[in-house]
């Protein structure tokens, strides 16, 4: 099916352990954003990247990092997590921007504790 | 910078009852409007995108407006069912460089058999 792969789909971390949330889409997408989501305060975005080669930061990106592997790979990466990032995380695309119709697919998320 | 609000932040409806979910944004200056719905533990699910060129989208049950000059846009659902409780998300894209959404916190929906 086509759509926005994220794995793990669960993870619990040890304050201080590091990991890499990995993201794929199959729609030939040019754009990939990283989202976080926590009670209260809506989804919050971390990290971008509009085309392949390219990142930016977003609202939140302390404490993270991404890489855009390719056009269909985002990842992003936690060095030393802290109990702050236990949350949802959302991984999206989109096509390129233009006059036509467009939007975003996110993923199902991945769910991080950090204890 | 933008800022998306969505009153009220829950409903509970009987069944088969018309609803409407508002939306209010910020900054008039936005490419378009999107609303999502999610499931609990679920990702997002796309709805309708309006663009700040349209007054309004239609899908089955579902019609959004919107009014960009005075910053609101609401999502009318006809005849609810007990499948569209979740939450309904809007989210707003600036109208310049790419496509960083602007979230609303959301609207529970709860439909009463």
């Amino acid at each position: 099916n086509a759509g926005v792969t994220q794995t793990p789909k669960f993870q619990v971390l040890k304050t201080g352990q590091s990991m890499t949330l990995q993201c794929a889409q199959d729609m030939n997408h040019n754009s990939m954003y990283w989202y976080r989501q926590d009670p209260g305060m809506g989804l919050r975005l971390i990290y971008y990247s509009a085309s392949e080669g390219t990142t930016d930061k977003g609202e939140v990106p302390n404490g993270y990092n991404v890489s855009r592997l390719n056009k269909r790979e985002f990842s992003l990466r936690l060095e030393s997590a802290a109990p702050s990032q236990t949350s949802v995380y959302f991984c999206a695309s989109s096509p390129i921007r233009d006059r036509g119709r467009y939007g975003y697919t996110f993923g199902s998320g991945t769910r991080l504790t950090v204890v | 910078k933008q800022e998306v609000t969505q009153i009220p932040a829950a409903l509970s409806v009987p069944e088969g009852e018309n609803l409407v979910l508002n939306c209010s944004f910020t900054d008039s200056a936005i490419y378009n409007l999107q609303w999502f719905r999610q499931d609990p533990g679920k990702g997002l699910t796309s709805l309708l995108l309006i663009q700040s060129s349209q007054r309004e989208q239609t899908s089955g049950r579902l019609n959004a407006s919107l009014d960009k000059s005075s910053g609101r846009s609401t999502l009318y659902i006809a005849a609810s069912q007990p499948g569209d409780s979740a939450t309904y998300l809007c989210a707003v894209s600036p109208n310049f460089g790419n496509e960083k959404l602007t979230f609303g916190t959301g609207t529970r929906l709860t439909i009463i058999p």
